[in-house]
């Protein structure tokens, strides 16, 4: 059975610290597909970013980064110099290749990320 | 922008009432997906469709049941509510293109439902 941990409930950071969101996953599936999301006090998740499994490079959109280790089966997430409105729940996901549509996700519990002024 | 609306922010019923919500897209997507949120477990998918009339369980789906009669829109039912189904309700949609792997799926606002 796939599984997502994100052992990290709460995270508490003053504005402009970096902060580091844990993502660790388990499958038996040789391909597939890791997802970031972000819930702001709205309730909305907003996409930010899908990755594969065959491509390893970590990548960098603005502040925010991502490093991908296949070996430790792990996806974190870091936030760089973070500002207020990155206050949010941040969700991990994994998705499964096996079902006929092949698109359901396993979502990990959420870090809930709270940026301080 | 792909768009994804549900009917309620906040609805409120009682034991035993039968509830509806209302999940609808407005990019021709023809996967569907009803999760719930709950704190510390995440989102756990109730249901899905892949296509008008199609449906297949997700990893929760007792007590729950759904609807698809049309492709922009997605019902999930609460035969009879029961108070451990008090949660946040989320949809989301997405593409199918089996060929690139799974789609990246779009969130709507969320129903907060609480049953009494």
């Amino acid at each position: 059975a796939q599984k997502v941990t994100q052992a990290q409930t709460e995270i508490s950071v003053v504005e402009k610290e970096d902060v580091t969101l844990d993502c660790v996953y388990e499958t038996r599936d040789t391909t597939y597909y890791l997802f970031w999301y972000k819930q702001p006090p709205s309730g909305e998740l907003v996409f930010l970013i899908r990755r594969n499994s065959f491509d390893e490079q970590n990548e960098i959109s603005g502040r925010y980064s991502w490093n991908f280790q296949k070996s430790t089966s792990s996806f974190n997430f870091t936030i760089t110099a973070s500002q207020v409105v990155d206050s949010a729940v941040y969700f991990c996901a994994l998705s499964d290749l096996r079902q006929a549509a092949g698109n359901k996700l396993t979502f990990g519990g959420g870090t809930r990320v709270l940026v301080k002024p | 922008d792909v768009k994804v609306t549900q009917s309620s922010r906040y609805l409120v019923k009682r034991t035993g009432e039968k509830v509806f919500l209302e999940c609808v897209q407005d990019m021709d997507h023809e996967n569907m997906f009803w999760y719930r949120q709950d704190p510390g477990l995440g989102l756990r998918l109730i249901y899905f469709s892949y296509d008008v009339k199609m449906k297949e369980k997700g990893d929760i789906p007792e007590g729950y049941s759904v609807s698809r009669e049309k492709k922009e829109r997605f019902s999930l039912i609460l035969e009879s509510a029961s108070t451990n189904q008090t949660s946040m309700y989320l949809c989301a949609s997405s593409p199918s293109n089996r060929d690139r792997g799974p789609e990246t799926q779009y969130f709507g606002p969320g129903t907060r439902l609480t049953v009494l």
